[in-house]
């Protein structure tokens, strides 16, 4: 059965930095590229970063270019996502995602809130 | 704004059919396979269709969906009352080297 499990999330400043997990298991993690997806609040799916299966490519929306990072750790079946310089509107659930172009597993989200 | 056009609202009876559209252009739906999600609150979204038209295992086969040129849509046939969600379509934008999603569309069953 696919898992994923994120985790990092919570309560931080604007300015501020977080740092997001999120744990692969179920399927060969190393062969598949993976995603970060997020939803503010009231909002719809946003799509924020892709990471290939060899960590070679990553791909970024233009709202996080510059301030988010992704990475991923495939003798640990973890991906990472680096988020600095947070906004206010950078306020959602942040779901780990399995695939590039078809996303077919889903985290269950963290939640990130970014204010002072 | 979303690079993808969906209508934010459908509804139905049980039973009925209901089409959900969504436009692009020649960078996304036009030149890639569009893929479809189903997001009922407080869960994880769904694959729900993959590749314009395939069901993943598991899928009812209610749901289907067809892509036209820089168009797509999802129809639900036989409306359940657990159909009540929001569904997303979407898709890789070449120009913008990223992931498309639409507004998604809230559907109601009457």
């Amino acid at each position: 059965e696919v898992q994923l499990l994120e985790s990092g999330g919570g309560l931080v400043q604007p300015g501020g930095s977080l740092r997001l997990s999120c744990a692969a298991s179920g399927f060969a993690y190393s062969s598949y590229a993976m995603a970060w997806v997020r939803q503010a609040p009231g909002k719809g799916l946003e799509w924020v970063s892709t990471i290939s299966y060899s960590g070679t490519d990553t791909y970024y929306a233009d709202s996080v270019k510059g301030r988010f990072a992704i990475s991923r750790d495939n003798s640990k079946n973890t991906v990472y996502l680096r988020m600095n310089s947070l906004r206010a509107e950078d306020t959602a659930v942040y779901y780990c995602v399995k695939g590039h172009i078809v996303l077919d597993y889903w985290g269950q989200g963290t939640l990130v809130t970014v204010s002072s | 704004q979303s690079v993808l056009t969906q209508p934010p609202s459908a509804s139905g009876t049980p039973g009925q059919r209901v089409s959900i559209s969504c436009s692009g252009s020649s960078s996304n739906i036009g030149s890639n396979a569009v893929n479809w999600y189903q997001h009922l609150p407080g869960t994880a979204p769904k694959l729900l269709i993959y590749t314009n038209n395939q069901r993943p295992s598991g899928v009812p086969d209610r749901f289907s969906g067809s892509k036209s040129g820089t168009s797509a849509s999802l129809a639900i046939s036989g409306l359940q009352s657990e159909d009540e969600a929001d569904y997303y379509c979407a898709a890789w934008d070449d120009s913008l080297k990223g992931y498309v999603f639409g507004i998604g569309t809230k559907v109601t069953v009457l």
